[in-house]
């Protein structure tokens, strides 16, 4: 079966770094990506891992580990603005006509406080 | 990277009637996805929209209930029939490239209320 974990909620503190985690198992696998989502708005891509290591982007860092069915997602020097729910996402490669679809974990909520 | 548009943004229906949610794109994707987010839920999918041929179902989605369109790679329409209450969802296109393209983008959502 298809399964993507991470954890529900987290909070942290201004200026502060926090690693959200996410764990999988899907039949396929070609690719891996965080995407950040605030209340009412559609999913904004942060980032893709398809080979094992670390991809850093600005203030935001994601990392991957095929062998082991796991990615985090590192947020430094964490701004008030980064309060927002963190989709991890799984690009399978099982489907009718080979199509390579997305599936989702259920989100994290961060919270970042003051 | 793609801009995605979706018509309407926003939408309340009364029971049993239709609504056609449409996508565009600012230039050619291969694939076009259509997810379903219920609140405070992630993403699902609920089918691949293919041009020139049949969309792609996921498994307890079928085309009756949710008839999809897409007659060009910039172009598709979800169109969720005979709405119940539970349909009351938010709808959002997604568009992306072939398997070595490395994004998927998402259009801006249409919020669904059936009354």
């Amino acid at each position: 079966g298809q399964n993507i974990d991470q954890p529900t909620e987290m909070t942290a503190t201004e200026g502060a770094i926090v690693q959200i985690n996410c764990t999988y198992q899907t039949s396929g696998f070609n690719g891996l990506f965080w995407y950040q989502q605030h209340a009412g708005e559609a999913p904004t891509f942060l980032s893709y891992n398809v080979l094992d290591g670390l991809e850093e982007k600005g203030r935001f860092s994601s990392f991957l580990s095929r062998s082991k069915g796991y990615s985090y997602l590192l947020l430094k020097e964490l701004q008030m603005k980064d309060s927002a729910s963190y989709l991890c996402a799984v690009r399978d490669q099982i489907g009718a006509g080979g199509y390579n679809k997305l599936i989702f974990g259920a989100g994290t909520r961060l919270a970042v406080h003051p | 990277s793609a801009v995605i548009s979706q018509k309407p943004s926003r939408d309340i229906c009364q029971r049993g009637t239709s609504l056609t949610i449409q996508c565009q794109v600012d230039s050619q994707v291969t694939m076009m996805f259509w997810y379903r987010q219920q609140p405070g839920q992630s993403l699902t999918l609920i089918a691949t929209a293919n041009q020139g041929s049949e969309a792609t179902y996921e498994s307890g989605f079928v085309i009756d209930k949710f008839p999809i369109s897409r007659p060009n790679l910039t172009f598709s329409t979800l169109t969720v029939s005979n709405m119940s209450p539970e349909d009351s969802s938010i709808y959002l296109c997604s568009g992306g490239g072939l398997a070595e393209y490395n994004e998927q983008f998402f259009g801006p959502g249409t919020r669904l209320t059936v009354l």
